[in-house]
């Protein structure tokens, strides 16, 4: 059984950094890329950001791009969220979802399980 | 980037009501288009992937289709654990980007 869950979240100040932890289980962690999806409270879900399935390629979105870094860690099958500068837009429930193509696959591929998020607050 | 456009943002239905809920894409996207159903206080459960493939285990009464620009999900019958707030996924290039998200709520 596939589970993705997410840790590190907290209540930060404007400028601090924080980082998220997505530790999964029950897939073959190095053959998908992984991604991290936001959500602020009330609103919609933004997309975040990427990393290839070797590790190599990572995405961002404008947003948080110069300021978060994905990455992850093979040998503990643990997806991680360095978020640096943050500010009180970041303030977010933040889930990390696993992509469902395998790296083995053509095309692109959306993400079929999802972690139940860790939250993010940025608050003076 | 890809915008999606997602019509209507809420819509008021009763139970076995035929609710459509559209998403429209910037540019063309082929059919790399999914849709998610999202619950207070859970995380987003994949319905519908590659524009009409139904996720093993979701009812059928949940369908999608459209190819390109275009795409629709429908709910044939709503039913009571269907009320909930929808969204669609482009993923055919990055930055991914999700529509707005319809909320179905109880008439």
């Amino acid at each position: 059984q596939v589970q993705l869950v997410e840790s590190g979240g907290g209540v930060v100040q404007p400028g601090t950094s924080l980082r998220l932890s997505c530790t999964t289980s029950g897939f073959t962690f190095r053959d998908y890329a992984m991604q991290w999806v936001r959500q602020a409270p009330g609103k919609g879900l933004e997309w975040v950001a990427a990393i290839s399935s070797d590790g190599t390629i990572k995405y961002y979105a404008d947003s948080v791009k110069g300021r978060f870094t994905v990455s992850r860690d093979f040998s503990k099958d643990t997806l991680f969220l360095q978020m640096n500068s943050l500010i009180s837009e970041d303030t977010a429930l933040y889930f990390c979802a696993k992509a469902w193509k395998t790296r083995y696959a053509s095309g692109t591929s959306d993400m079929d399980v999802w972690g139940k998020g860790t939250t993010v607050t940025v608050s003076s | 980037d890809i915008q999606m456009t997602q019509s209507p943002s809420s819509l008021s239905a009763s139970v076995g009501d035929r609710v459509t809920i559209t998403c429209r894409a910037s540019q063309g996207i082929r059919n790399d288009l999914t849709w998610y159903q999202q619950k207070p206080g859970e995380a987003p459960k994949r319905l519908i992937y590659a524009a009409s493939s139904l996720q093993s285990g979701v009812p059928s009464r949940f369908s999608g289709s459209g190819s390109g620009t275009d795409f629709t999900l429908t709910i044939s019958s709503l039913q009571p654990e269907d009320f909930a707030t929808y969204y669609c996924l482009q993923h055919d290039s990055y930055p991914r980007t999700f529509g707005q998200g319809t909320k179905v709520e109880i008439k």
